[in-house]
């Protein structure tokens, strides 16, 4: 009954490859993020896909990119790995925002990517 | 300027006993959200408790309570009764506009790692 569901949770690969992360929701959401977590903690939003959407886009190098292919997934494409993405990526959804904590954001269990 | 401050990078409690987690902000919106959210060393983020900027009891969960002073930008994380398993990060965090109806993401403090000491 996961929630927020991503794939791989671990991912270790060699620099310049390409590679991808899967996220699934099943809470009926209709938005959806990315967020990269680096080294020292620091959560900070890379994308925002509402209804299949994309309407937040942070500066993030343009090797990365997200797909949706319908409400309750969006992947994230990563091309050219470099050593500075080795960080924890995490998935999260929620509805848009319309009342009292309706907006919450639930995270998946992210995906820990490490680039040799 | 930094959005959303937490001045404590480790906080130690004694089991039981109960503790406050520091979370300031800064934001122009006069309508926002404030969440606090909980990171165990397995590391998923668990959400704990919300505040809407327009609400005028604090937010209760169980053992979480939020304390919001509004006036002084302050969102501060109590924890009563303090378990173990409470020995985590806690990260608050602040979603603004949140009456416009668009999507905003989450800005993240940069969290205060808990030890509860048995």
């Amino acid at each position: 009954d996961t929630a927020v569901s991503q794939t791989p949770k671990y991912l270790v690969t060699q620099m310049g490859n390409d590679k991808s992360i899967k996220c699934e929701q099943n809470l009926g959401h209709d938005t959806m993020y990315w967020y990269k977590q680096d080294s020292k903690k620091f959560l900070k939003i890379m994308f925002s896909y509402n209804n299949k959407e994309l309407i937040i886009n942070e500066t993030v190098p343009n090797r990365f990119s997200p797909k949706s292919p319908d409400k309750a997934h969006l992947n994230l494409h990563i091309n050219s790995l470099e050593l500075g993405d080795s960080a924890v990526y995490f998935c999260a959804s929620s509805r848009l925002a319309g009342g009292r904590g309706t907006d919450t954001q639930y995270f998946g269990p992210g995906t820990r990517l490490t680039v040799l | 300027a930094q959005k959303i401050t937490q001045t404590q990078p480790g906080m130690f409690v004694q089991e039981k006993e109960a503790v406050t987690l520091d979370c300031t902000y800064d934001t122009s919106d006069q309508s926002y959200g404030l969440f606090w959210y909980k990171q165990p060393s397995s590391g998923e983020m668990i959400f704990l408790i919300y505040q809407g900027s327009y609400d005028e009891q604090n937010a209760t969960e169980g053992r979480y309570s939020l304390n919001f002073q509004k006036a002084r930008k302050s969102a501060n994380l109590v924890i009563s009764a303090s378990q173990l398993g409470d020995s985590a990060m806690y990260f608050c965090a602040m979603r603004e506009g949140i009456s416009s109806g668009s999507a905003r993401q989450l800005t993240f403090g940069s969290g205060t790692q808990l030890t509860v000491l048995p």
